[in-house]
């Protein structure tokens, strides 16, 4: 069975100091790694997609890396506009194409 | 933005009488899925459906089931809707046709069942 883990559940942040959210998974073989946002009131928002080990991808103030076992999503010098849930999934490999998501680590970023 | 529409936005219903939601997308992607998410749980799959008239049970299957008479809509029903039942409703879609097969997701339903 898939599984996805994300820490911390939480995390508070000043503005401008730089940390790294976790996304640790099990799957039989990964097809994709996938990070979204979620704002409150709103449905996730799809931010990247990483397929192999040693992949990173970047977004103006967020960068994700890929390992065989996690996924971290690093965020540097946050603004308070990324306070947001950030959610993990994956996609495993061989037919079907369901997402399993993680519960997310839920971000605030204080000025 | 992917074109996917949710309705209704907001529901508060009785324990006891059945709800339909509706997901339409206007991408022509092959999968659909609805979610669930509460507090400490995340996302769940409800249902999902990888075709016209091709549907399957997710994690949390019990007391809804679903149906896809066309590519663009995808229902789901609560055949009974109970207070367990209260919760945020997501539709997604994805493409398996791409090289890349992201979910995009819609708003979102709240649902309350009283």
């Amino acid at each position: 069975e898939d599984q996805v883990t994300q820490s911390p559940e939480a995390l508070r942040l000043q503005e401008g100091e730089s940390s790294s959210l976790n996304c640790s998974y099990t799957v039989s073989g990964l097809r994709g790694l996938f990070w979204y946002r979620q704002d409150p009131g709103k449905g996730p928002e799809f931010l990247f997609t990483l397929y192999s080990a040693g992949e990173e991808k970047e977004k103006e103030r967020l960068k994700a890396t890929l390992t065989k076992k996690e996924s971290f999503l690093h965020i540097t010098a946050p603004k308070p506009e990324d306070s947001a849930t950030y959610l993990c999934a994956v996609q495993a490999v061989g037919g079907s194409y369901i997402p399993t998501f993680g519960r997310g680590t839920s971000l605030i970023v204080h000025p | 933005d992917a074109g996917i529409t949710q309705s209704p936005r907001h529901k508060v219903t009785e324990t006891g009488t059945p709800v339909t939601l509706r997901c339409h997308q206007t991408e022509n992607h092959r999968y659909m899925y609805w979610y669930r998410q509460d507090p400490g749980h995340g996302l769940r799959l409800i249902h999902y459906s990888y075709g016209v008239k091709d549907t399957d049970k997710g994690e949390v299957s019990d007391g809804y089931s679903v149906s896809r008479s066309k590519t663009e809509d995808f229902l789901l029903t609560l055949e009974s809707a109970t207070s367990s039942q209260t919760s945020v409703y997501f539709c997604a879609i994805s493409d398996s046709d791409r090289a890349n097969t992201e979910a995009f997701f819609g708003q979102g339903t709240r649902l309350t069942v009283v």
